[in-house]
């Protein structure tokens, strides 16, 4: 089965700040999303990267995919509080989705 | 609003009993997927639906069904519910297949005591 693992699990940051949250997974994949979570509510997709090399910007997020080295990484530019929530990576993989833990993002004015 | 309903918000039953959620997709979106999301194993992918064939797989139990209907809706059957079955389910859909972005709904919360 398909391992996918995020890191680091909990991110405390300070507004201004960038940081980067990565995503390892275990097998070959071409298809890698990223996606939000606010506490107590849906899930919404950030990203979705096809290919190797690929990368992807919206506003202060930007996802990059590294298929050879299985990596996918989510980079927060210049943080403020409302990118405060919690982000999983997915693969898929033979027409299966496998989730990371997820990573808890708190925002610090 | 990602304009994927989901009904009942809240279910709370009682262990061997039978539950379905329903979820009605985006207008003109043919995918429908079905997703788990509890403390003890997080977000899982259960099933796909494309336009009312089953897709993809995932891990789905065997006391879980779920269909997709001619008008596109979808429903999950989970049956014989045990205490561990208590989570989030989330349907999500999109345009055709997988490779593309979804949208979920806002989640049925199931309660089994």
């Amino acid at each position: 089965e398909l391992k996918v693992e995020q890191n680091p699990l909990f991110l405390s940051m300070q507004e201004g700040k960038n940081y980067t949250i990565y995503c390892n997974y275990s097998t070959t994949s071409d298809r890698l999303y990223w996606y939000r979570q606010d506490p107590g509510k849906s899930l919404e997709s950030l990203f979705v990267l096809l290919s190797n090399g690929a990368v992807k910007q919206e506003g202060r997020l930007m996802a990059s995919l590294d298929t050879k080295a299985r990596l996918s990484t989510l980079h927060i530019t210049a943080a403020v509080h409302d990118l405060s929530a919690t982000y999983f990576c997915a693969v898929a993989s033979s027409n299966q989705f496998y989730f990371g833990t997820g990573t808890s993002l708190t925002v610090i004015p | 609003d990602s304009g994927v309903t989901q009904t009942p918000k809240h279910l709370i039953t009682a262990t061997g009993q039978r539950v379905t959620l329903r979820c009605s997709p985006r207008s003109g979106d043919l995918s429908v997927y079905w997703y788990q999301q509890s403390l003890d194993q997080g977000l899982q992918f259960l099933i796909q639906y494309y336009n009312g064939e089953e897709r993809a797989k995932g891990n789905i139990l065997e006391r879980f069904s779920a269909q997709q209907f001619p008008d596109l809706h979808s429903e999950l059957n989970l049956s014989s519910l045990e205490l561990g079955d208590s989570a989030l389910y989330f349907c999500a859909s999109s345009p055709y297949s997988l490779g593309e972005t979804q949208y979920f709904g806002p989640g049925t919360r199931l309660l089994v005591l």
